[in-house]
């Protein structure tokens, strides 16, 4: 089935510096990639919608130069986080839906737990 | 009122025992909906699709009724290994906005 690759899994960084997060598609094309960020006990909650070569679109309330995406291919989406402060401490997950995918079943990433020290 | 809702338990019940989530959304909130399943500090994973005409996979029967926008999921002779989270996620197909529940905590007792 469809897999997406995450890396990191888990990075503790310092207060102020930048983290990168990618998510690859490893067996079909995501044309779009959502990227989700949930706090302990708490939901998933929508960041942000990338779409392959175009910019992405922002949920009401997530910083868009704080929270940098690029999808320069249908195989690859990057978030960065930068600046991080603690109250970034989180797990983000990437998920992706295939091209040409009609039951709409989204794959997600392993996830990265994020810790700003 | 939030998209989409869901009790969110924690729902502890002896193994073998037949358990019902119950999954809420709004008249504006989405056309397909599915059942994830997050085991603690990990990824979502797909469990199943639901339909009106409902949707059987061994132990576990998913349901949707549009007239009260309500989804079930019902868990048959559960197993130490069904506890978990188990989101209620609609997908606006219109514009491809996938909208989470809180979840809900099951826990299977020996």
């Amino acid at each position: 089935g469809a897999v997406v690759s995450q890396h990191p899994s888990r990075v503790i960084c310092k207060s102020g510096t930048s983290v990168k997060i990618e998510c690859r598609s490893l067996d079909f094309q995501a044309t779009t990639m959502f990227w989700y960020r949930q706090f302990p006990k708490q939901s998933l909650m929508l960041m942000a919608t990338s779409n392959e070569g175009s910019k992405a679109t922002y949920e009401q309330g997530v910083e868009k130069d704080k929270f940098l995406i690029n999808h320069a291919s249908l195989t690859l989406s990057t978030l960065t986080v930068t600046s991080a402060h603690p109250e970034d401490s989180s797990f983000y997950i990437c998920s992706a839906r295939g091209f040409g995918r009609e039951d709409y079943g989204y794959t997600f990433g392993s996830g990265t737990r994020l810790t700003v020290v | 009122r939030k998209e989409v809702e869901q009790d969110p338990g924690p729902f502890n019940v002896p193994e073998g025992a037949t358990v019902a989530f119950n999954c809420t959304y709004s008249n504006s909130a989405s056309q397909s909906f599915f059942w994830y399943r997050q085991d603690c500090r990990k990824e979502p994973k797909l469990l199943m699709s639901v339909y009106s005409s409902g949707n059987e996979d061994g132990r576990f029967t998913a349901q949707l009724n549009r007239a009260s926008q309500y989804i079930s999921l019902l868990i048959r002779d559960s197993k130490l290994s069904d506890s978990a989270t188990y989101l209620c996620v609609g997908v606006k197909t219109s514009y491809d906005k996938v909208i989470f529940g809180p979840g809900t905590s099951l826990s299977v007792i020996p």
